[in-house]
């Protein structure tokens, strides 16, 4: 089974500039999340997608962070403009939900500097 | 926010000792589960316990869960120095459908040959 595809793995940007962040989640999980893991902390969740429709976005900062999940397959994450405290990684994770728990699986992330 | 706080911090063993990590939290959870993360890497799940367990098995893990203490607690045994990672732990709280997981700082762990 193909784990979760994120791309690029490595971005570095100038503040002020824009970034777009890709995600492939496992073929028939409903839900997908993304996170934003700063180093030396553990990743917080900016939203969280069922299908194509948003669940929680209450940690996204929409002022310049957006997301669309459009087809209810892959996704984009958005920042624009980027500020030096955005430089961490962005995880991708997703999950098939259901009574059986919420195991979440994840890509290997996308490590943003902006300089 | 963040629901979960390991402890401790930084863990520092040998190989083939046992390694302790704890994790306290807040509200009332749903479960209550453990991920890895590798340098450099996504996490993976390592096990989830449910509020109405009080202990579980997988493999060299044991995780115990206290939900009047609101704490949970990691042991790995026989320690590799492939175990060498941070740990984390996570707790669904949404007490519904929203199957929202909020995770701790984690805890690194360190495995010396």
């Amino acid at each position: 089974e193909a784990g979760v595809a994120q791309s690029p793995r490595y971005k570095i940007i100038e503040k002020r500039q824009s970034v777009a962040f890709w995600c492939n989640p496992i073929s028939g999980h409903a839900t997908l999340y993304w996170y934003q893991q700063i180093l030396g902390q553990g990743p917080k969740l900016l939203i969280q997608f069922q299908n194509n429709g948003v669940v929680d976005d209450s940690q996204l900062p929409k002022d310049r962070f957006s997301a669309e999940r459009l087809k209810g397959v892959d996704s984009t994450l958005k920042i624009q403009p980027a500020k030096l405290e955005d430089s961490a990684v962005y995880l991708c994770a997703s999950s098939f939900t259901g009574q059986f728990g919420n195991e979440q699986f994840f890509g290997p992330g996308t490590r943003l500097t902006v300089l | 926010s963040q629901q979960g706080e390991e402890d401790p911090q930084a863990l520092s063993i040998q190989e083939g000792e046992n390694a302790t990590m704890n994790c306290s939290y807040k509200t009332s959870i749903n479960n209550l589960q453990w991920y890895r993360q590798n340098s450099g890497r996504g996490l993976v799940h390592l096990i989830l316990i449910r509020s109405n367990e009080r202990e579980k098995h997988s493999g060299r893990l044991r995780v115990t869960l206290d939900t009047s203490k609101k704490s949970s607690s990691l042991l790995i045994t026989a320690s590799r120095a492939a175990d060498t990672a941070s740990y984390f732990c996570a707790t669904d709280e949404s007490g519904g459908s929203n199957y929202k997981l909020t995770f701790g700082k984690g805890t690194l762990l360190t495995v010396n040959p």
